[in-house]
C-alpha cells in the first residue's frame, strides 16, 4: 500500500459525459501528479500540482482539467469523453517539487491504485 | 520532453535465467528513474540514478547509468516468478519536472 488513495476504482460512462477522478496523496506529500496509462500510449504524464499550484503540464487535452485543494487532495476532471479516453488514470504523490538529484530516492513518486475508466 | 527508447518490449525467461532491459536516449539525461509495475498493479519506484557511470545494486537487481548519461540498464540476476511485471525507465525534462516514461519492458518468467 503506497498510502495514496484514488476513487473510484472503476468508472464506466458514455461518450460525451463528464467524470471526476479523485486522489488523496500520502500524508505530508505536497506534490500530486496525474498520469494516463493506455495500451497503445504507455504511461503519459498529464499534470503536476505542488501545494495547490500547477507546476507542469504534459500531454493533457483541453477537455481535461485538474486542481489541487487546500487539503492537498486533487481532482482530475474529464469532459466530453471519447472512446479513446478509456484508460487507467493514476495519480502519484511525492514530498517535493521534483527535479531533485541529491539522492537515489529524492524524486520518488508513490502511485495510487488507479482508476480504470471505460467510455462506451 | 525527451524520448527514452526502451528495449526489449517483452522478454520471456525461464526461472533462474538473467534478464536485462535497456533505456536509450539521443540526448544527455539529467537523471533516470526505474519503476516496476506488477500485472494489475501500479508503478512502484525502484531507484533514481544521477551520476555518470553510476552502478547501484538492490539484491538481485543491478542498475547502471551510462558514462555519457544517454543510456541506462536494469539487470536482474537469477529471475524468480516474483520478478514478473513491466519495468519502466523515466527521465525528467528541463526546468519543470515533467517525467517522461519509456514504453516499458514486460518480463514473463516461466517456472
Amino acid at each position: 500500500d503506497s498510502g495514496v488513495t484514488q476513487t473510484p476504482k472503476h468508472l464506466i460512462t458514455a461518450t460525451g459525459q463528464r467524470v471526476t477522478l479523485r486522489c488523496s496523496p500520502r500524508s505530508g506529500d505536497l506534490s500530486v501528479y496525474w498520469y494516463q496509462q493506455s495500451l497503445d500510449q504507455g504511461l503519459q504524464f498529464l499534470i503536476h500540482y505542488y501545494n495547490g499550484e500547477e507546476r507542469a503540464k504534459g500531454n493533457i487535452l483541453e477537455r481535461f482539467s485538474a486542481q489541487q485543494f487546500p487539503d492537498l487532495h486533487s481532482e482530475l476532471n474529464l469532459s466530453s469523453l471519447e472512446l479513446g479516453d478509456s484508460a487507467l488514470y493514476f495519480c502519484a504523490s511525492s514530498v517535493g517539487l521534483g527535479g531533485q538529484r541529491w539522492s537515489e530516492r529524492s524524486n520518488e513518486q508513490f502511485f495510487g491504485p488507479g482508476t480504470r475508466l471505460t467510455v462506451l | 520532453g525527451q524520448q527514452v527508447m526502451q528495449i526489449p518490449q517483452y522478454q520471456h525467461v525461464q526461472e533462474g535465467e538473467d534478464f536485462t532491459t535497456y533505456c536509450n536516449s539521443s540526448t544527455t539525461l539529467s537523471n533516470i528513474q526505474w519503476y516496476k509495475q506488477r500485472p494489475g498493479g501500479h508503478p512502484v519506484f525502484l531507484i533514481q540514478l544521477v551520476k555518470s557511470g553510476e552502478v547501484k545494486k538492490q539484491k538481485r537487481l543491478t542498475f547502471q547509468f551510462g558514462e555519457a548519461k544517454k543510456n541506462s540498464s536494469l539487470h536482474i540476476t537469477a529471475t524468480q516468478t516474483t520478478d514478473v511485471g513491466t519495468y519502466f525507465c523515466a527521465e525528467e525534462s528541463g526546468g519543470s519536472y515533467i517525467p517522461t516514461f519509456g514504453r516499458g519492458t514486460s518480463l514473463i518468467v516461466h517456472p
